[in-house]
């Protein structure tokens, strides 16, 4: 099982609509959690930073249930400039343990 | 007040070839971390470098190497390069050793290594 998994996607989104991506992981013991973005052959740019109390930035809102491992990305009233890949990322020690990564693509 | 730089950008090499990456951190940054990036996956830690050491690494082998300057910069070195050592090599640099995204932890842009 890998430590940080994610759907591969792609999501094909018109714009304007809300998605939502999930991701788990496997080690009970991490204490923090990221969403990056990586546009197509860029490096990851950090997204935003999720906590158990829920987070929102503008548009996106990031919730992390820690009973079932699981840490979800909602992106409302999507843009074009969303399409990217959003990567699910964990801390632990010492280094970041990533997901796949999930493709979206935002339609006109 | 500059980023992270690696180089070069792009590079090919043959199969069997060594190869040597460089990363310059954020100003005021003393840790270096490397992570491979193949395409479709998202990044794997290869190791990180603190106080000119290698103070972590990855599930790697021996073929990769680095090493970390006084100037705080780094090298990572790869030998008898593999086809499968095709990826992105992303380096990121952090205040302190063990810092996370929160707190300053920044990206290159990458250097892409094609292995032919």
């Amino acid at each position: 099982r890998k430590e940080v998994e994610q759907d591969p996607g792609p999501f094909n989104v018109p714009e304007g609509a809300t998605v939502a991506f999930n991701c788990t992981y496997s080690n009970s013991a991490s204490q923090s959690f990221f969403w990056y973005r990586q546009d197509c052959r860029k490096e990851p740019k950090l997204l935003m930073s999720v906590y158990s109390s829920g987070n929102e930035d503008g548009r996106f809102t990031a919730q992390l249930n820690r009973a079932s491992q699981y840490i979800s990305l909602l992106i409302r009233d999507s843009k074009l400039s969303d399409s990217a890949t959003y990567l699910c990322v964990v801390d632990g020690n010492y280094q970041l343990i990533w997901g796949a990564g999930t493709k979206l693509i935002i339609k006109p | 007040d500059a980023g992270v730089t690696q180089s070069p950008t792009h590079l090919i090499k043959t199969r069997g070839q060594q190869v040597t990456l460089r990363c310059s951190p954020k100003s005021g940054h003393d840790t270096v971390s490397w992570y491979q990036q193949a395409l479709g996956q998202g990044p794997q830690f290869i190791f990180q470098y603190y106080e000119e050491e290698e103070r972590q690494r990855g599930n790697f082998p021996d073929r990769f190497s680095g090493h970390q300057f006084p100037n705080y910069s780094s090298e990572l070195n790869v030998n008898a390069l593999l086809l499968g050592d095709s990826a992105l090599y992303l380096c990121a640099s952090s205040l302190v050793e063990g810092a996370t995204p929160n707190y300053g932890y920044t990206f290159g842009s990458g250097t892409r290594l094609t292995v032919v």
